[in-house]
């Protein structure tokens, strides 16, 4: 059963960048077909899709983080990883990695879903 | 702010039949598939239905999506306390706003 798990600092300054990894177990993240995404959600609010990358490399960002949002995979460890510079307060958030399946088809457009999904991390910005 | 407007709560009694809406545009939800996600409290979010109306293995068929033009619907039937939870929409966007969007969320309460 596939598995993916967030690991990285829960406290990161203001202007610093928050670096993350999501650790998948369980299966390939060198599966086709699949992309593989981070999404986060601050406190109290609803869910913000951050990217998502193929073991390629090949990248999807929000267009609202693009500027400061760092996605990358490294296969030999089964892993991907988000960077997000600059961050300020509203950066607070749990985040959360999940496999992105995504089709591109004539028929229905773009087929996707996250699932499964990690725990989650809880990552506060603050001095 | 999310381009996928769904009302921010609906309730019931167990039993009862609650809908979600979900309201997009013809550059996602008009263009392309509809997932729905069940996040119940202090948990990570789960996928409940995917391509506008398939259900993953193991959620119960209680569970139904539907779409129609620029909006997609969710259905809960036969309504159980343990189905008190947040629930989002999704779908990717092909404009500027994505490419790839959640609903705002909905309050599920079982009174």
């Amino acid at each position: 059963q596939l598995q993916l798990q967030e690991s990285g600092p829960g406290l990161v300054k203001p202007s610093e960048t928050l670096s993350l990894t999501c650790t998948v177990s369980g299966g390939s993240i060198s599966s086709s077909s699949y992309y593989w995404g981070w999404i986060r959600q601050p406190p109290g609010k609803g869910l913000e899709w951050i990217g998502s990358i193929y073991y390629s490399g090949s990248t999807y960002y929000n267009p609202s983080l693009k500027s400061r949002v760092t996605i990358s995979v490294d296969t030999s460890k089964n892993q991907f990883s988000l960077k997000l510079s600059s961050v300020t307060a509203a950066d607070t958030a749990v985040y959360y990695c999940a496999r992105h399946n995504l089709e591109q088809t004539t028929i229905f457009g773009v087929v996707n879903w996250f699932d499964p999904w990690g725990q989650g991390t809880l990552v506060t910005v603050s001095s | 702010q999310s381009v996928l407007t769904q009302p921010p709560s609906a309730s019931g009694t167990p039993g009862q039949r609650v809908t979600i809406s979900c309201s997009g545009s013809s550059s996602n939800i008009g263009s392309n598939t509809v997932n729905w996600y069940q996040q119940l409290p202090g948990t990570a979010p789960k996928l409940l239905i995917y391509s506008n109306n398939q259900r993953p293995s193991g959620v119960p068929d209680r569970f139904s999506g539907s779409k129609s033009g620029t909006s997609a619907s969710l259905a809960i039937s036969g309504l159980q306390s343990e189905d008190e939870a947040d629930y989002y929409c999704a779908a990717w966007d092909d404009s500027l706003n994505g490419p790839f969007v959640f609903g705002t969320g909905t309050k599920v309460t079982v009174l």
